[in-house]
């Protein structure tokens, strides 16, 4: 089945730095979803990318639909202690009834 | 409006209690799902309802009994469950189940923690 990766697996940054992490697959996604999860909770949307090429904006967040469709990126800019969390990538399988996700990347943000 | 609610938020039983997780949806989507989730791990698919129907059981334990009233509503039955089913547990919904529609987005509740004593 299809398998998404992301990196890092997690980070360690100081508040006010600009972070950027990676989502990859060896297959193609026609849509490119970013979840924030915090401790307890669910992942919450924060970004939908549903064609090549897009680049979409959140408030401080950025998101890019890779042109080869095997990627995306989420970067976030001006870091703040509410970004901490685990930040997932996913995109409904071409293959069945559900949803691939990735490993998370776990970010920390220190004062 | 994007949102996904779940009752209860917290819950702790016996192994030998019966209890139920309820979950709602008032967008209008067609494919509602379970999900089991362990700390720091992605969420581990269960079950997925499409159009009320059972599509998909990932050869989930039949403790786990999932329930699709209307297409509103999701339950999950618990009976008998040991303690490693502790976890958080997801429900979220989609326009439709993703076989149809490549460009569908899934939106999750948030979550019910359930600890087996």
């Amino acid at each position: 089945g299809q398998q998404l990766n992301q990196s890092p697996q997690s980070m360690f940054i100081q508040e006010g730095e600009d972070v950027s992490m990676n989502c990859t697959s060896s297959s193609i996604f026609n849509t490119w979803l970013w979840y924030k999860q915090d401790p307890g909770e669910g992942p919450v949307l924060l970004i939908a990318l549903y064609k090549a090429g897009e680049l979409t904006s959140n408030g401080r967040l950025t998101a890019q639909f890779g042109i080869t469709r095997k990627d995306s990126f989420l970067n976030i800019s001006a870091s703040i202690p509410s970004d901490v969390g685990i930040y997932f990538c996913a995109g409904p399988s071409n293959y069945g009834q559900n949803f691939v996700f990735g490993p998370g990347t776990r970010l920390s943000v220190l004062p | 409006d994007t949102e996904v609610t779940q009752t209860p938020k917290h819950l702790v039983m016996g192994m030998t209690n019966k209890k139920s997780l309820k979950c709602e949806q008032h967008m209008g989507h067609r494919a509602m799902y379970w999900y089991k989730q362990k700390a720091k791990k992605p969420p581990e698919l269960m079950f997925v309802y499409s159009y009320e129907k059972l599509s998909i059981n990932e050869s989930v334990p039949s403790r786990f009994s999932p329930e699709c009233p209307n297409s509103s509503l999701l339950n999950l039955h618990l009976h008998a469950l040991q303690p490693e089913d502790s976890a958080l547990y997801l429900c979220a919904s989609s326009q439709e189940a993703s076989g149809g529609n490549l460009h569908d987005t899934q939106y999750f509740g948030p979550g019910t923690r359930l600890t087996v004593l």
